[in-house]
């Protein structure tokens, strides 16, 4: 079956540092990757996906992510991150048991970000 | 392009209450439908999918029901809430190529 792990429930980071949010994921077949993020009382927001070709992928407000195929894993990572980027980041697979879509998510990372 | 809309935004029902949430889609057709639930400190679950008209799978047993009267419209029901309703429910609509994309959500407290 397959199954998405984020690593880290919490990340605090100070403004303008580097962050990566780590997801690493379990599937027997290829799959499709994304990462969304949630500000509080909102829905969630398509960040960037990963469909096939080039293994770095870079999404909106400047995040990027990079699939690594031996590793199993979708890190998502930005060079500077700003107060505004503090919300909740959702890692998800595509779920290839049938045609309907489905995705299956991880349980979130909080990223804080602090002055 | 694509908007989905929820509402209402905010609930505030009494336990045994009935519920009826409902999330519109425009400018696409025949788009997959899905309900999620988000509890607190808990990540998403999947409650429904439909892939058509009158077609509703539920990924969980509990006391909700989906119907799907129109081809971008979806509805997510119960005839009497439980506490353990309480929750953040979040309506999305599928992409070609697996993506999903989220309506605002409705926040509804069960009292």
């Amino acid at each position: 079956a397959q199954s998405v792990t984020q690593l880290d429930s919490q990340v605090p980071v100070f403004e303008e540092a580097p962050v990566e949010l780590r997801c690493n994921y379990s599937s027997s077949v290829s799959v499709y990757l994304f990462w969304y993020v949630q500000y509080p009382n909102q829905g969630l927001q398509l960040l960037l996906k990963y469909l096939s070709g080039s293994t770095l992928v870079k999404g909106i407000n400047g995040f990027e992510a990079e699939f690594n195929k031996s590793q199993t894993s979708f890190h998502l990572r930005k060079p500077s991150v700003h107060i505004s980027d503090t919300a909740e980041y959702f890692c998800a697979v595509s779920d290839l048991r049938g045609s309907q879509g489905n995705l299956i998510f991880g349980k979130g990372t909080k990223l804080s970000v602090k002055p | 392009s694509q908007t989905i809309h929820q509402w209402p935004a905010t609930l505030v029902q009494p336990v045994g209450s009935p519920l009826s949430l409902e999330c519109t889609v425009e400018g696409t057709s025949n788009p997959n439908l899905y309900w999620y639930r988000q509890a607190a400190g808990r990540g998403l679950q999947l409650l429904f999918y439909s892939v058509g008209i009158g077609q509703i799978s539920s990924e969980v047993p509990q006391n909700l029901s989906a119907s799907r009267p129109q081809d971008r419209q979806f509805i997510l029901s119960s005839k009497k809430l439980l506490l353990s309703d309480s929750g953040f429910y979040l309506c999305a609509w599928g992409g070609v190529a697996y993506e999903q994309y989220f309506g605002p959500g409705t926040r509804l407290t069960v009292t």
